[in-house]
């Protein structure tokens, strides 16, 4: 079965420091791949996603993920964070079996405070 | 349009009461999802509706009913939900396509409290 693992849950950073969010994943096939962010009592905004071809995705807000199939891990990163990042972030895999219907599994979630 | 608009934002709610979520998306997605999140957890698949047909149940509660009456809109009626159901409901949309390379557009959700 898939499953989505982010080993962190809780980070801080400074403000104007750069991030990188792990997520690994177990998958038999080519997984499809997302990182969304969520605001405090918020919905979840996509921001960034991967099917295949280029392994570097660029996202919105400055973000972007590495896709390393070695690994099994598809990294978050940015360069430079700002106390807006402040957030909680999942990772999530796609299960092309449901018949064409992406159902997302998530990972725990990682938890970032940005520090002024 | 690129949302999906969820009400009500707040919702409490006695154990003998009846009510209802709604969900709507101007998108002309064909496939929407009700999710459920418990504070600090990630969000939970409950629901699938396929233009307008329910797909996908994971073995949810019957205290949970959900009904897509038409392409733009979801409902999820509750009646006799327990204080475990206290949770973030969150509705989302994605085109419906055979490989699933789509991602969701997520509501911002329904702050349910059962008493």
């Amino acid at each position: 079965a898939q499953s989505v693992t982010q080993p962190d849950i809780h980070i801080t950073v400074s403000e104007g420091a750069s991030l990188e969010l792990r997520c690994n994943y177990s998958y038999g096939a080519t997984p499809y791949l997302f990182w969304y962010v969520q605001s405090p009592g918020q919905g979840l905004q996509l921001l960034l996603k991967y099917f295949s071809g280029d392994t570097l995705v660029q996202g919105i807000k400055g973000f972007e993920a590495e896709f390393k199939r070695s690994q099994s891990s598809f990294n978050l990163r940015k360069p430079s964070v700002h106390w807006s990042d402040a957030a909680e972030y999942f990772c999530a895999v796609g299960d092309p079996s449901t018949g064409g219907y992406n159902k997302l599994i998530f990972g725990a979630g990682t938890r970032l405070a940005v520090h002024p | 349009d690129t949302e999906v608009t969820q009400t009500p934002k707040h919702l409490v709610m006695g154990m003998t009461n009846k009510k209802s979520l709604k969900c709507e998306q101007h998108m002309g997605h064909r496939a929407m999802y009700w999710y459920k999140q418990k504070a600090k957890k990630p969000p939970e698949l409950m629901f699938v509706y396929s233009y307008e047909k329910l797909s996908i149940n994971e073995s949810v509660p019957s205290r949970f009913s959900p009904e897509c009456p038409n392409s733009s809109l979801l409902n999820l009626h509750l009646h006799a939900l327990q204080p475990e159901d206290s949770a973030l409901y969150l509705c989302a949309s994605s085109e419906k396509t055979g490989t699933g390379k789509v991602g969701y557009t997520f509501g911002s959700g329904t702050r349910l409290t059962v008493v």
